[in-house]
């Protein structure tokens, strides 16, 4: 069964920093891109970064650019979003989303979400 | 590339048929795909590539379209199926959504 397990969220103060992590299972992790995908609470899902199979792409939402970094570590089956500089739009909760395939040279859809992580920058 | 979704929302009976549209702001070929996302819990994926249907999902589920205009269509509304449903491209960086539907009982 595939399983995508998001930690890390919680409160911090605007300009500060958080890591939130997601551990895969369930299926062959360093065969496809990963992505993270935000929701403020009530609203629409705006993507936020995408990493290919083996790390060598990247990409960012224009909103989190230069902010967040995305990672993984095939070796432990988990991906990871550094987020620096924290604002409050960036409030939401983040979803840990696995791609049917890898990233080459398109993104292929959201076949796995996992139940998220909220995030909130409130001094 | 803007996907603008229509309607907002919308109100329907067990049973009706419902359609919900999704125009891209530039031809996406057929790389665009639906979710539906229930209260409180995250989306799941019900077509992709415009008009395959994901495993699992109910055959009352379909998907039409290519280039900019698309279409999910629920062929017999169910009590499951209320629900927030989103369209999203995948053709270029960076992915984006459609700002969702929202399907409420009548």
């Amino acid at each position: 069964e595939v399983q995508v397990l998001e930690s890390g969220g919680g409160l911090v103060q605007p300009g500060g920093s958080l890591r939130l992590s997601c551990a895969a299972s369930g299926f062959t992790f360093s065969k496809h891109a990963m992505n993270w995908v935000r929701q403020v609470p009530g609203k629409g899902l705006e993507w936020v970064s995408i990493i290919s199979s083996g790390a060598e792409t990247t990409f960012y939402a224009d909103s989190v650019k230069g902010r967040f970094t995305i990672s993984r570590d095939n070796s432990k089956n988990t991906l990871s979003l550094q987020m620096n500089s924290l604002r409050a739009e960036d409030t939401a909760i983040y979803f840990c989303v696995k791609a049917s395939g890898d990233y080459n040279p398109r993104s292929r859809e959201f076949d796995y979400w996992g139940q998220g992580t909220l995030v909130t920058v409130s001094s | 590339i803007q996907v603008t979704q229509s309607p907002s929302s919308l109100s329907a009976s067990v049973g009706d048929r419902v359609t919900i549209t999704c125009r891209a702001s530039q031809s996406i070929s057929s790389n665009l795909n639906w979710y539906q996302q229930k209260r409180g819990k995250a989306p799941q994926l019900l077509i992709y590539a415009a008009s395959s249907l994901q495993s699992g999902v109910p055959s009352r589920f379909s998907g039409s379209g290519s280039g900019t205009d698309f279409t999910l269509t629920i062929s017999s509304l169910q009590p499951e199926d209320f629900a927030t449903y989103y369209c999203q491209q995948s053709y270029s960086i960076p992915l984006t959504f459609g700002g969702g539907t929202k399907v409420e009982i009548k």
